[in-house]
């Protein structure tokens, strides 16, 4: 198992551009998630999925999009980047199932830099 | 809302201990740790339920007083490999969702 995969691991963007980060996932999990993280923060939650086809925002979602057409792949899309939007971006994936062993398991994650 | 983590920063000796908290000021189904070293992922460490259970990975072990809504995460005898920040995830919603602290950066020098 590859477990949690996110690609590109580096961009740098100008303002106004747009990209998509892909996020894919081979343990058959339900529920994946984003995260950002900016420097010495910890994760805050953008946006979340519990199946194909269903997805939800989470505390801030402003600026990006995503879309769950299969269970392995949560791609996030940024629109119109702006600089507040430089950070690491985490994609994270459980299988939420058994609440006593069920955690989330991370991608390596994506440096972004708008300038 | 947002768990409070304490201390922010702890600098350790190789051998010695730490303690690190976390509280919620929600009523919490789970706690989970996970431990981020610079420029990686974080990596999860153990869960804890709702129950007040205590629980042991090496020399690493946590507890969970749900009367308090309180997590705290006990580092014994400590080794180089154990630097990094610690983020407490607490679970209190629906879809598995984690809010994660603002983290502990533990330093261990040799």
């Amino acid at each position: 198992n590859a477990g949690v995969t996110q690609t590109p691991k580096f961009r740098i963007l100008k303002i106004g551009q747009s990209m998509t980060l892909q996020c894919t996932q081979d343990m058959n999990h339900n529920y994946m998630y984003w995260y950002r993280q900016d420097p010495g923060m910890g994760l805050k939650l953008i946006y979340y999925s519990v199946g194909a086809g269903i997805t939800d925002k989470g505390e801030v979602p402003n600026g990006y999009n995503v879309s769950r057409s299969t269970t392995e792949d949560f791609p996030l899309r940024l629109e119109l980047a702006a600089p507040s939007q430089t950070s690491v971006y985490f994609c994270a994936s459980t299988g939420g199932k058994r609440i006593d062993t069920d955690t989330q398991y991370f991608g390596p994650g994506t440096r972004l830099t708008v300038l | 809302q947002q768990p409070v983590q304490s201390p922010q920063a702890v600098i350790l000796r190789e051998g010695e201990d730490a303690v690190i908290n976390c509280s919620s000021s929600k009523a919490l189904y789970s706690v989970h740790w996970y431990r981020q070293k610079h420029g990686e992922a974080p990596v999860f460490l153990m869960i804890l339920l709702k129950g007040g259970e205590q629980k042991g990975h090496e020399k690493i072990s946590a507890s969970f007083n749900e009367k308090k809504q309180q997590s705290s995460l006990y580092l014994t005898a400590s080794q180089l490999s154990y630097s990094g920040t610690y983020f407490c995830g607490t679970e209190s919603g629906s879809a598995r969702q984690l809010t994660f602290g603002s983290g502990t950066q533990l330093t261990v020098l040799p």
